[in-house]
């Protein structure tokens, strides 16, 4: 069966540092998208992408966030300096339209001490 | 008002249980329904899948959508200790912002 997957399971980081997140979203699906879940709270939307640019962003994805397709394979997000409210589950989904389901990758979880 | 509201639990049933979880709205421009099942540390897990209001079977699983009380259900039929896991509800606009919200999610624990 398809999956999304997610590298790597678990990021530890000086806060300040830059770190990537990649995901290998479902081989036919054109709608990426990533989520974070903090800690005991509920996931909340990052940032959609198509067509190689960004469909829509929540306040949270600020200037310290950007997304990229780098090949015709893998998604990914870059935290430019982490911040210790930064550190959470950071989950990847595809979709094969915007009006069909969502499927979740494993989650990265990112930890910035 | 929360967008979506969904109890916590945590909800304890005996194995063999019926169980019923739900969500509240407060948007009417949701019209797409989701459920996932989460795994403590693990991605949420697609569960179901609904457009219009009435009931969507699948397995032992039932969505049942109400957008006119703006009201969804999932229930779990013969409730089995791996059915044991958080139960998130998920709603997407039809036109506009089209990023998933998500409920708070229940902890069901199903007791063997």
């Amino acid at each position: 069966e398809p999956e999304v997957t997610q590298t790597p399971s678990h990021q530890v980081t000086q806060m300040g540092q830059e770190v990537i997140l990649r995901c290998v979203p479902i081989s036919n699906h054109l709608y990426f998208y990533w989520y974070r879940q903090i800690l005991g709270q509920k996931v909340e939307f990052l940032v959609s992408f198509y067509n190689n640019e960004i469909s829509e962003k929540s306040e949270i994805f600020d200037d310290q966030f950007s997304v990229e397709r780098p090949d015709g394979s893998n998604f990914t997000l870059k935290i430019r300096s982490t911040k210790l409210e930064d550190s959470a589950m950071y989950f990847c989904a595809s979709s094969a339209t915007p009006d069909t389901e969502a499927f979740f990758g494993q989650g990265t979880r990112l930890t910035v001490v | 008002q929360k967008e979506v509201e969904q109890d916590p639990g945590p909800l304890s049933v005996p194995e063999g249980a019926i169980v019923s979880l739900n969500c509240t709205y407060s948007n009417s421009a949701f019209q797409y329904f989701m459920w996932y099942r989460q795994y403590s540390r693990k991605g949420p897990e697609l569960l179901m899948y609904t457009y219009s209001s009435g009931n969507k079977e699948d397995g032992r699983f039932t969505a049942q959508v109400d957008k006119s009380s703006k009201y969804i259900s999932l229930f779990i039929r013969d409730s089995q200790p791996s059915d044991s896991a958080t139960y998130l509800c998920a709603m997407m606009r039809d036109t506009g912002r089209r990023a998933l919200t998500f409920g708070s999610g229940t902890r069901l624990q199903v007791q063997p």
